[in-house]
């Protein structure tokens, strides 16, 4: 069975640090992208950042560019997200998700989307 | 980055309504559109992709379409369960993004 459990969300003070993990079973973590994703409290979902399968890749929005980043261990099969100088803003509960893809008529592999989630972890930022 | 604005931001509706939600990106992205439901305490549930593929187990009452930069995203008969909030999020270019939802509510 495919399985995503992050861990690592907690109550953190502005300008704090901290670190999710997500670990993965049931697929071939190694060679899978990977992404976040955060839903604030009554707002709606936003992507945050990826990674490639063997991480030589990685992207993020522009709002957490410089103070967040994506990284993986694939020997361990988990994946991190490191979070830096937090703000109120980035409160919210951050998803793990499988990316998956779609192999054209080039041959080439085209990533469409996230079709397996954890269940989430929740980062609270506050004084 | 790609904007995408989703309407209605809300509709209420019944148990064997036709729903009919849209999402307009504001520049092309080819069919590169995804669908999502999401439920409260869940993790979201990618239910179409590529504009029109339906995900391997998802009901074929579920169907997207696409013209240009406009995507529509159809429940052509509601049932009970299909009561939550949907999302579209292009895949054309990073940063990937999401519309803000469409919140399907019991009329």
């Amino acid at each position: 069975e495919v399985q995503l459990l992050e861990s690592g969300g907690t109550l953190v003070q502005p300008g704090g640090s901290l670190r999710l993990s997500c670990a993965a079973s049931g697929f071939a973590f190694s060679s899978s992208a990977m992404t976040w994703v955060r839903q604030a409290p009554g707002k709606g979902l936003e992507w945050i950042s990826a990674i490639s399968g063997g991480g030589e890749a990685t992207y993020y929005t522009d709002s957490v560019k410089g103070r967040f980043t994506i990284s993986r261990d694939n020997f361990r099969n988990t994946l991190y997200l490191q979070m830096s100088s937090l703000r109120a803003e980035d409160t919210a509960i951050y998803y793990c998700a499988h990316t998956a893809r779609v192999q054209g008529l080039s041959r080439v592999w085209n990533y469409y989307g996230m079709d397996v989630w954890g269940q989430g972890t929740t980062v609270t930022v506050s004084s | 980055d790609i904007q995408m604005t989703q309407s209605p931001s809300s509709v209420s509706a019944s148990v064997g309504d036709r729903v009919t939600i849209t999402c307009r990106a504001s520049q092309g992205i080819s069919s590169w559109l995804t669908w999502y439901q999401h439920k409260p305490g869940r993790a979201p549930k990618l239910l179409i992709y590529a504009a029109s593929t339906l995900q391997s187990g998802v009901p074929s009452r579920f169907s997207g379409t696409w013209s240009g930069t406009d995507f529509t995203l159809t429940i052509s008969s509601l049932q009970p369960e299909d009561f939550a909030t949907y999302y579209c999020q292009q895949a054309n270019s990073f940063p990937w993004t999401f519309g803000q939802g469409t919140k399907v509510e019991v009329k």
